[in-house]
């Protein structure tokens, strides 16, 4: 089955503690994305990748990193995680050609205490 | 720069009512736009799309048109179910980009009751 799947589904964690949320996509995909989704402020984009090795920053990339050594995967990382990145996260992946569809993983629910 | 603005929800409708959920676009060139949906606990999903002007997109009862004119991609259904409630996006792409860099509504929650 064709899929984004994420890992975890839910997480708990304390400020300052390193966190890496998995993203894995099985349709030989070029494109992958993190977005991330809060209340009243819809989906912002943190970070995306066009192909291998090749990564740019979205509208809200700061306190995030992300890493695309292969083409199947597409990890963030929180380095030192702050309540403010309390959210709900999502990965999508695509051909990255116009009018190919996002596909979007189930979440993330990440909480910072 | 880019930017969409969808009507705020939460909209709430009876089973078999029409409904329509505006959105509006500001962008440069030419954008793709589509519509998204996302039911509870779970990823978005791609509804519609359309490409050009005054293209029409349609998929499980609804549509939305590409109107360049009045700048808009309202979504509709001529009769809503239960399983329609979710909340919904609007979207388009940035001007010389993939689909893939979109640029999201805030989304509109409806709920539809029996």
């Amino acid at each position: 089955e064709a899929q984004v799947t994420q890992n975890p589904r839910y997480l708990i964690t304390v400020t300052g503690k390193k966190l890496t949320v998995t993203c894995s996509q099985n349709m030989n995909h070029e494109y992958m994305s993190w977005y991330r989704q809060d209340p009243g402020l819809g989906l912002r984009q943190i970070y995306y990748s066009m192909n291998v090795e090749v990564t740019d920053k979205g509208d809200v990339p700061e306190g995030y990193k992300v890493s695309r050594k292969e083409k199947r995967n597409f990890p963030l990382i929180l380095e030192s995680p702050s309540p403010n990145q309390t959210s709900l996260y999502f990965c999508a992946s695509s051909f990255g050609r116009n009018n190919s569809p996002l596909h979007f993983g189930n979440g993330t629910r990440l909480t910072v205490t | 720069g880019n930017s969409v603005t969808q009507m705020e929800g939460p909209v709430t409708l009876s089973e078999e009512a029409f409904l329509t959920i505006n959105c509006t676009y500001t962008a440069t060139g030419y954008p793709s736009l589509f519509w998204y949906v996302q039911y509870p606990g779970e990823g978005l999903q791609l509804l519609l799309k359309a490409t050009k002007a005054d293209d029409k997109g349609s998929n499980k009862g609804f549509e939305a048109t590409y109107r360049k004119e009045t700048t808009s991609f309202h979504l509709e259904k001529g009769s809503v179910q239960v399983s329609d409630s979710a909340v919904y996006f609007c979207a388009l792409t940035h001007y010389g980009g993939s689909q893939g860099n979109l640029i999201f509504g805030k989304g509109t929650k409806l709920s539809v009751k029996p």
